[in-house]
């Protein structure tokens, strides 16, 4: 069974750049969720997708999008790019998710490093 | 926030000795899971414990939750050098979301 894939998995963008990264979940996974990584702060959650809807978002601000088509694939889009954007950013597929309770299993692609300068 | 919070940060121990990292997080849950992450890469999932549950074994990993203390313990035995990571705790409660904890490096010295 193929795992999460993410891509491209390295990107260098300048500032006021826009940048798209893309998440290819586990095959039956409808849950997909993103989170940036950066020194420091964890893994923030920026927005869960099920089905092709938001279920849920962080606290980004809007410059941060997200969608996802109906063959669950995901992708999130990051516009007017600034230097603290520079992040791992990584997906988790799931079957549900954080839906009841959150005993859904997460499975995370390797990331797509994000270097803004 | 109800983000989780592990401590030590940094842990560094001599290949064979245990390990023990611990979360604390701030609100009710359902189940505590935790992860690892080696250098750059994408976080692995270890082990869940629900809420009713005190201890959970997996191979050489032991998780203890403490509900009333609300905080988790994660011991690793007879540690080997490819468990250097990070490792991560996770909580979900009734909302939509997984909080992770800011995570606990792990040095294993060969």
């Amino acid at each position: 069974k193929a795992g999460v894939t993410q891509t491209p998995r390295y990107l260098i963008k300048t500032r006021g750049q826009q940048v798209t990264l893309s998440c290819s979940p586990i095959s039956g996974h409808r849950s997909v969720s993103w989170y940036q990584q950066t020194p420091g702060q964890g893994l923030q959650f920026l927005f869960e997708y099920f089905s092709e809807t938001q279920r849920n978002k962080g606290n980004f601000p809007g410059r941060f999008s997200g969608r996802q088509f109906s063959n669950s694939r995901s992708e999130m889009n990051v516009s007017t790019l600034e230097l603290g954007d520079s992040a791992l950013y990584l997906c988790a597929s799931s079957l549900i998710g954080a839906l009841a309770g959150g005993f859904g299993e997460l499975f995370f692609g390797e990331g797509s490093r994000l270097t803004v300068l | 926030s109800q983000q989780g919070e592990e401590d030590p940060q940094a842990l560094s121990i001599q290949e064979g000795e245990n390990a023990t990292m611990n979360c604390s997080y701030k609100t009710s849950i359902n189940n505590l899971q935790w992860y690892r992450q080696n250098s750059g890469r994408g976080l692995v999932h270890l082990i869940l414990i629900r809420s009713n549950e005190r201890e959970k074994h997996s191979g050489r990993l032991r998780v203890t939750l403490d509900t009333s203390k609300k905080s988790s313990s994660l011991l690793i035995t007879a540690s080997r050098a490819a468990d250097t990571a990070s490792y991560f705790c996770a909580t979900a409660s009734t909302g939509n979301q997984f909080y992770f904890g800011t995570g606990t490096s792990l040095t294993v010295i060969p």
